[in-house]
């Protein structure tokens, strides 16, 4: 089945690193995705990773995609105050290649 | 560089009236997918359209439906608007490739009443 899982919420200090976690259920998963989306906005896109890497670096972002275990991670470095949002991961799959399906979204709370 | 716009950015309706929202793909981009939020939860696909056909459809019923215009702009109808339709529509355009990542617009908030 389609099911992709997060965990509802995160908080952390400003300037420490933070973990969101994700777990996905199609192991033939082509791509998999991090957006972030802010109060009364849409999604924006993070970075994306292929199913055939296992780490993706872009600045303060790392993500970490473990295939055999269905689970992908951003690491956000040095967490600011304006990375305060929600966060979902997505992914796309081959039989169903033109559309994103999502998890419910990681709130993440970033204290002074 | 215009990323992808949506209008009416809020909407208020009453149960059994229709709606039309509309969404301009980002410049380049030819194909074009609708999401519905709900408060709280991830977006669900709705359908995608790419040369003016619809592509991929997900668990919606056929109150729902769309278009694609020349232009890769798209509409999206929903007929006998329900309270449960209330919710977050977001548009979401990207270049008809596989690795082709979604970039979404701000949204239309629904709200049926």
């Amino acid at each position: 089945g389609e099911d992709v899982e997060q965990s509802l919420f995160l908080s952390v200090r400003e300037g420490d690193s933070s973990v969101i976690n994700c777990t996905y259920t199609d192991s033939s998963s082509t791509y998999l995705y991090w957006y972030k989306q802010e109060p009364g906005a849409g999604l924006q896109l993070l970075t994306y990773i292929f199913s055939n890497m296992d780490m993706k670096q872009d600045q303060r972002l790392t993500v970490l995609l473990n295939k055999k275990d269905k689970h992908l991670s951003l690491r956000i470095a040095d967490t600011q105050t304006g990375d305060s949002a929600i966060y979902f991961c997505a992914e796309r799959t081959p039989d169903s290649s033109y559309k994103l399906i999502f998890g419910s979204g990681t709130r993440l709370l970033v204290r002074p | 560089d215009a990323g992808v716009t949506q209008s009416p950015t809020h909407l208020i309706k009453t149960r059994g009236q229709q709606v039309t929202l509309r969404c301009s793909p980002k410049s380049g981009h030819d194909t074009v997918s609708w999401y519905q939020q709900a408060l709280g939860q991830g977006p669900q696909f709705i359908f995608q359209y790419y040369e003016e056909e619809e592509r991929q459809r997900g668990n919606f019923p056929d109150r729902f439906s769309g278009h694609q215009f020349p232009n890769y702009s798209s509409e999206l109808n929903v007929n006998a608007l329900l309270l449960g339709d209330s919710a977050l529509y977001l548009c979401a355009s990207s270049l008809d490739r596989e690795n082709s990542p979604l970039h979404f617009g701000n949204g239309t908030r629904l709200t049926v009443t």
